[in-house]
């Protein structure tokens, strides 16, 4: 079957537009989960989600950041007024529960000029 | 505090040599260890985990040591091949809690 899909792939934006990435999850999976990689670093946790409700959000870096998953399937990670020190790559996982496997999406590479 | 960091930064193995990527962990509290691998404009693919009762658990061509009293963990990659190059990466997770991911070592295997 398939697997994480997000878009798009890159998204290039004029500091202070507003983004909005999406993430499909694995047909079936429970939790989501949206990371930020920086160049050169590993996944930093934003926020997940178990089903619908949004469970833990301590790691979106300030209010411009907001995410959503309002029928527990297609997630969309929003940030307004986008910051240079927004470029990164924001990546999606889901998996059957929490416990389980996270399987990643390929991510999607914002540049913020 | 919490965090996972690596050794090396670039790890450079003969193909067919064996690997061995390193991991040093400060917070004590994990329940479990993960190693993933990320290949260029990919997101992180699962390799192996280990629970932190175990000291030793081994995949296909793959093994993880855990050792709790230097809080550090390798990864192990036999007769490692091209397609093995990579970032290599050690998290750390809490039953019901999220993963933290280490600095990653990238991997590059010579002809």
């Amino acid at each position: 079957g398939a697997g994480v899909s997000q878009s798009p792939r890159y998204k290039v934006a004029k500091r202070g537009q507003d983004v909005a990435l999406r993430c499909d999850p694995i047909s079936g999976h429970v939790s989501l989960f949206w990371y930020q990689q920086a160049l050169g670093q590993g996944p930093e946790f934003l926020t997940y989600f178990q089903n619908e409700a949004q469970l833990d959000k301590s790691g979106l870096p300030s209010d411009r950041f907001f995410a959503e998953r309002p029928e527990g399937s297609v997630s969309t990670l929003k940030i307004q007024r986008t910051q240079q020190e927004d470029s990164a790559v924001y990546l999606c996982a889901s998996s059957l529960d929490l416990n389980n496997e996270q399987f990643f999406g390929p991510g999607t590479r914002l540049t913020v000029l | 505090g919490e965090s996972v960091g690596l050794h090396l930064p670039t790890l450079s193995v003969q193909e067919g040599d064996n690997s061995i990527i390193n991991c040093a962990y400060s917070n004590s509290a994990s329940d479990y260890f993960i190693w993933y691998k990320q290949e260029s404009g990919k997101g992180p693919q699962f390799i192996i985990d280990i629970r932190s009762n175990m000291d030793k658990r081994q995949g296909q061509r793959v093994t993880v040591l855990l050792n709790k009293t230097v809080k550090h963990l390798s990864l192990q990659i036999a007769a490692t091949q091209p397609g093995d190059s990579a970032v290599y990466f050690c998290a750390r997770g809490n039953r019901d809690d999220k993963i933290i991911f280490g600095k990653g070592t990238r991997l590059h295997i010579l002809p």
